[in-house]
């Protein structure tokens, strides 16, 4: 069954630098994702990407985040200058088609650590 | 803003019972309905969803009934088994142009004890 996978499983950094969180969505959806999970906290969406474009972003994803899809098969996140709450488990995700149920699926996720 | 709340944290129930897992919203807009289990150390799994113009839906073991009128959706896993001790999300969509984005519960502990 296809599956959503994602690159590294854990990242350490040190604050202030670069971090590429990679993802690899179902390969015939059409919309992507990005959600994160701070420790003990809900599931918070971040920003959706649809056609090449992001269609919606939260509050949460201010300049130092970008996402971009530079093949036909990853999906990226970039947080350019990494601080201490950006700790969190990072979950792709992707869904087909519109109309229907919007399910989406979602990748194990990646641990980021901020140090 | 917790427009989709889960106000109970944890749940515990026998092998074989009913477990019943419940979820609260505040947004009328919303048009789907979904949940998700999720183990630690992995990505939330689709369990099944619910549109809103309906108030049950089938799979299996799950159920998940929504009252619109009283803006409440509850899961229920019957019969229970040990591999169904997870967390379990709510999720709500409100629907139309290319987003789509969920809203989650805080999510509800569910364990089942042997």
């Amino acid at each position: 069954e296809p599956e959503v996978t994602q690159t590294p499983s854990h990242q350490v950094t040190q604050m202030g630098q670069e971090v590429i969180l990679r993802c690899v969505p179902i390969s015939n959806h059409l919309y992507f994702y990005w959600y994160r999970q701070i420790l003990g906290q809900k599931v918070e969406f971040l920003v959706s990407f649809y056609n090449n474009e992001i269609s919606e972003k939260s509050e949460i994803f201010d300049d130092q985040f970008s996402v971009e899809r530079p093949d036909g098969s990853n999906f990226t996140l970039k947080i350019r200058s990494t601080k201490l709450e950006d700790s969190a488990m990072y979950f792709c995700a992707s869904r087909g088609t519109s109309g229907g149920a919007p399910t989406q699926y979602f990748g194990p996720g990646t641990r980021l650590t901020v140090l | 803003d917790q427009q989709v709340k889960q106000n109970s944290p944890s749940l515990s129930v026998q092998e074989g019972r009913i477990s019943i897992l419940n979820c609260d919203y505040t947004n009328s807009m919303f048009d789907y309905f979904l949940w998700y289990k999720k183990y630690p150390a992995e990505g939330p799994t689709f369990l099944i969803s619910i549109s809103s113009i309906k108030d049950k839906n089938e799979d299996g073991r799950f159920t998940v009934f929504l009252n619109k009128s009283a803006k409440h959706l509850s899961l229920h896993i019957v019969p229970s088994q040990p591999g169904d001790s997870a967390v379990y999300f709510c999720a709500a969509s409100e629907g139309g142009g290319a987003t789509n984005k969920l809203i989650f519960g805080t999510g509800t502990l569910l364990a089942v004890q042997p």
